[in-house]
């Protein structure tokens, strides 16, 4: 299965830290996302990579991307408690439809104040 | 991005009965997709919505079960059909609008099944 893994599987800091979640995934792909959904809510798109790229950075999110590992991680810089939600990694199989995405299980991020 | 609606936002139902799910997007959009996510767990996708043709199911989903409409490139419909407790999951629509595969979200039906 394409299904990523992402670890931890829960993680609580505090304000002002920095959060690193990472997802682990099987098979190459195109593309690999990250989802944010807060309490069972719809999810929020957050950041894309594409499997050529090694890094990208939007506002205080870092994502890192190592396909010889097939794996990812999403920094959070100087964490606010409104960041705390479920943040999911989502990949898209390399010679398939960039929009037939397997989620991994998530992280759930708790920022305590 | 996109605007999207979904409706009804939560319910509870009996087994053995049927709950339509509408989703209403705020553009035109040609990809359309239905998502479950079971309690605690990850997103599974469940059909992509094809407008005027049948839908494209995954794996492990039927359309009997989860029949699904498209009348147009700004509405879907997923109906969950002769509903069990197994069913009990929120159920997502989304759309596809980014070169790469980006999507975004509705903000989910929350189904109970009793």
């Amino acid at each position: 299965s394409q299904q990523g893994e992402e670890d931890p599987q829960a993680l609580s800091i505090q304000e002002g830290e920095n959060a690193t979640m990472n997802c682990s995934y099987k098979t190459s792909i195109n593309n690999l996302q990250w989802y944010r959904q807060n309490s069972g809510r719809g999810l929020v798109h957050l950041i894309l990579i594409r499997s050529n790229e090694r890094e990208k950075h939007s506002g205080r999110l870092r994502v890192t991307l190592d396909t010889s590992k097939k794996s990812s991680s999403l920094l959070i810089t100087a964490s606010r408690a409104a960041d705390t939600a479920s943040y999911f990694c989502a990949t898209d199989a390399e010679g398939g439809s960039n929009y037939k995405l397997t989620f991994g299980k998530g992280t759930l991020l708790t920022v305590n104040p | 991005s996109a605007v999207i609606s979904q409706k009804p936002s939560r319910d509870i139902c009996q087994r053995g009965t049927s709950l339509t799910i509408q989703c209403q997007v705020d553009s035109q959009v040609t990809m359309m997709f239905w998502y479950r996510q079971q309690p605690g767990q990850s997103l599974t996708l469940i059909a992509t919505a094809n407008q005027g043709s049948e839908a494209t199911y995954e794996s492990g989903f039927v359309i009997d079960k989860f029949p699904i409409s498209r009348p147009n490139l700004t509405f879907s419909t997923l109906t969950v059909s002769n509903m069990s407790p197994e069913d009990s999951s929120i159920y997502l629509c989304s759309v596809g609008t980014g070169d790469h595969g980006e999507q975004y979200f509705g903000p989910g039906t929350r189904l109970t099944v009793t």
